[in-house]
């Protein structure tokens, strides 16, 4: 119950198209949403996160999509750019306690 | 404005040794999380603590493996008598607790046992 799911594993995106990252919890007790980008050898930074009671939030070119009904989350990156190749985690926890990962997806954007 | 501060940025043992691994939070936050992260997969939840309490040890390995937030100082994860298998980053984490949710990780410890 405590499993976050997401997918796809991998994904190339061309230059200037939209990402699209999606995850699916199971426990309806989780109340923060957060995404995170890693790069290799470092450490995951936070990107953007939201709670149950929005239903999408925005912040420059990184949109979360949220369906509490459905249980499911996304990450909407705009205009996609090189740089951002990356793995990107999604992420829930309840009440500020220990966050369960999804298991990552590995963006290449292509120039 | 520091972020969270994690030390040695590499460490390597011999199977048997022990591994000491040190996580100081950002100013202001008092709960430290730690995270261990296998080669091609996500971050698993290993331990929560806040000032000289574990609140959550629920992913710590039942032996060999103890963590402390000690009233002045770092926090520390050590490994005793490392085996092949705990060659990982582990990662630290803080955050504000009951003033926010938001973790910030440190840039982790890379650890290999020969």
């Amino acid at each position: 119950q405590q499993q976050v799911k997401q997918s796809p594993q991998s994904l190339i995106v061309q230059k200037g198209g939209i990402s699209i990252i999606n995850c699916a919890y199971e426990n309806t007790a989780f109340d923060y949403f957060p995404w995170y980008q890693q790069f290799p050898g470092k450490g995951p930074a936070l990107l953007i996160a939201i709670r149950p009671d929005v239903s999408e939030k925005k912040e420059g070119r990184f949109t979360i999509s949220f369906n509490k009904s459905a249980k499911q989350f996304s990450l909407h990156i705009m205009d996609s750019q090189p740089g951002d190749s990356a793995t990107y985690f999604c992420a829930a926890s309840r009440s500020a306690r220990q966050l369960t990962f999804g298991s990552g997806t590995q963006l290449t954007v292509l120039p | 404005n520091a972020g969270v501060m994690q030390n040695p940025r590499h460490l390597v043992r011999r199977r048997g040794q022990e591994a000491r691994l040190r996580c100081s939070p950002m100013k202001g936050h008092s709960h430290v999380y730690w995270y261990r992260q296998l080669p091609e997969e996500g971050l698993k939840f290993m331990v929560y603590l806040q000032k000289e309490n574990i609140i959550d040890e629920s992913g710590m390995p039942k032996e060999r493996f103890s963590a402390e937030f000690p009233k002045e100082g770092p926090s520390i994860l050590r490994i005793q008598q490392v085996v092949r298998g705990d060659s990982a980053a582990y990662f630290c984490a803080s955050s504000p607790g009951l003033a926010g949710d938001e973790q910030f990780f440190g840039p982790g410890t890379r650890l290999t046992v020969l």
